[in-house]
């Protein structure tokens, strides 16, 4: 069956320094693939999405590139800030008529000043 | 646009009592399911339901029931709660004519069984 795997947390980070979170998959098909944060006491945002090989997704300084040949969908930023301490979820869709997500198990972001 | 509701936002429960969690969605999405989220577990699917009158199980589906009636609401029952069944449900939704199955969700319910 389909499943994600991404770096377990947490990770600290000082105000400024680059984040990789790491995200593995295994599907059957062509996955589209996700990453959703949530803030504390909140539910899940989508932060972005990739739905095919060699597309990134982007938003708020987050990336991240569907790579096909790895199976990743590793997130990145170049600097993070106090406000994205959150926790972040990557995920699949298998397509084909499975509407259904599957979620990595998450990593807590905290980034101090 | 509301987008997914959930109430309450807080529950306790005593071992054996029954409840139910609402959700319900303004966007005329088919596709609704329920996540349950547990520490170092992520999210996993409860149940799921691709349009009214239609349901199916998810990973975990033991415990709990839905039912469909209308394309708004996509209520989870608890018949017996359980102290296992502690947890923070989310209810979703997404519209896949739109390609992407993108979810939408809710802010959760947390929920205490004692």
């Amino acid at each position: 069956g389909d499943s994600v795997t991404q770096m377990e947390g947490p990770v600290t980070l000082s105000e400024e320094a680059f984040l990789t979170i790491n995200c593995t998959y295994t599907a059957t098909g062509y996955p589209s693939l996700f990453w959703y944060v949530q803030y504390p006491g909140e539910g899940l945002q989508l932060l972005l999405k990739a739905t095919k090989a060699d597309d990134k997704g982007s938003n708020k300084g987050f990336e991240a590139t569907y790579r096909k040949e790895t199976t990743s969908f590793h997130l990145e930023k170049g600097s993070v800030q106090v406000s994205d301490s959150a926790v972040y979820f990557c995920a699949l869709a298998s397509g084909a008529g499975s509407y259904q997500l599957t979620f990595g198990k998450g990593t807590k972001l905290s980034v101090i000043p | 646009n509301a987008g997914v509701t959930q109430t309450p936002k807080f529950q306790v429960l005593k071992t054996g009592q029954s409840m139910t969690l609402q959700c319900a969605q303004d966007m005329n999405h088919e596709y609704m399911s329920w996540y349950r989220q547990d520490p170092g577990m992520g999210l996993r699917l409860i149940h799921y339901s691709v349009g009214a009158g239609i349901t199916d199980q998810g990973e975990v589906p033991n415990g709990y029931n839905v039912s469909r009636s209308t394309t708004e609401d996509f209520p989870l029952r608890l018949l017996s709660a359980a102290p296992s069944q502690t947890s923070v449900y989310f209810c979703a939704s997404s519209e896949p004519g739109q390609g992407s199955y993108e979810q939408y969700f809710g802010p959760g319910t947390r929920l205490t069984v004692t």
